[in-house]
């Protein structure tokens, strides 16, 4: 069983460009979380999502990022207009939310996107 | 609001003594709480999970954490440490409140393993 898999793994964009973040969730698994980890600290919550659904983005700055898990294909975080700050590690993981891994969340190897 | 506080952001011991990183949670709730590795430039590795089971947890390498409802903490030991442990450690609650399992991450504790 392939565990989370995020691409691209290192992500490089201008200031103004667009960055495209995919995730594709374990096997079996409908529930996907988005973090961001900025440089020295912890992961930060942004989106929830399930199959088609947001469920949570009150994690989500108000502009520029995007989130969607369509019903075929993987999960995309999508920033526009990419400015310094956005320079992070962004994890994906995903959940069965049920059964015994109920709570149990399974994180990707990250994107980590550089702005210049 | 639920949350942890991570007390130390650097540990430093050497190899084959005991490891003690010090977490404590705030919660309204009875919490599931977790303790997740990350090695420099890698993903997350969950190590151990708490879940209203039993109080000591017993996790992967060796690790293990006792959930202490009265101090509210969730500290995360290990008898003896590997220069392999040497990584970044995170204590972590899931939001109960909102039913959603987002993850609320402490800050980390940076661990530092001496030959």
């Amino acid at each position: 069983n392939a565990g989370v898999m995020q691409n691209p793994r290192h992500l490089v964009r201008r200031r103004g460009q667009e960055a495209r973040l995919r995730c594709s969730p374990m096997k079996g698994h409908s529930h996907v979380y988005w973090y961001r980890q900025l440089p020295e600290e912890g992961l930060k919550f942004m989106v929830y999502l399930q199959k088609e659904n947001i469920i949570d983005e009150s994690g989500m700055p108000k502009e520029r990022f995007s989130a969607e898990f369509p019903k075929e294909g993987p999960s995309i975080l999508r920033i526009q207009q990419v400015v310094r700050g956005d320079s992070a590690a962004y994890f994906c993981a995903s959940s069965p939310r049920e059964g015994a891994e109920a709570y149990e969340q399974y994180f990707g190897p990250g994107t980590r996107l550089t702005v210049t | 609001a639920q949350s942890v506080t991570q007390l130390d952001s650097h540990v430093s011991v050497s190899e084959g003594t005991p490891v003690l990183l010090r977490c404590n949670y705030s919660s309204s709730y009875s919490p599931s709480l977790f303790w997740y590795v990350q090695h420099p430039n890698k993903g997350l590795q969950l190590l151990l999970k708490y879940t209203s089971a039993a109080t000591l947890v017993k996790g992967i390498n060796g690790f293990e954490a006792e959930f202490k409802k009265s101090e509210t903490s969730f500290h995360l030991t290990k008898p003896s440490a590997h220069m392999s442990d040497a990584a970044e450690y995170f204590c972590v609650v899931s939001d109960s409140f909102s039913n959603t399992g987002k993850l609320i991450f402490g800050q980390g504790t940076t661990l530092q393993v001496k030959p």
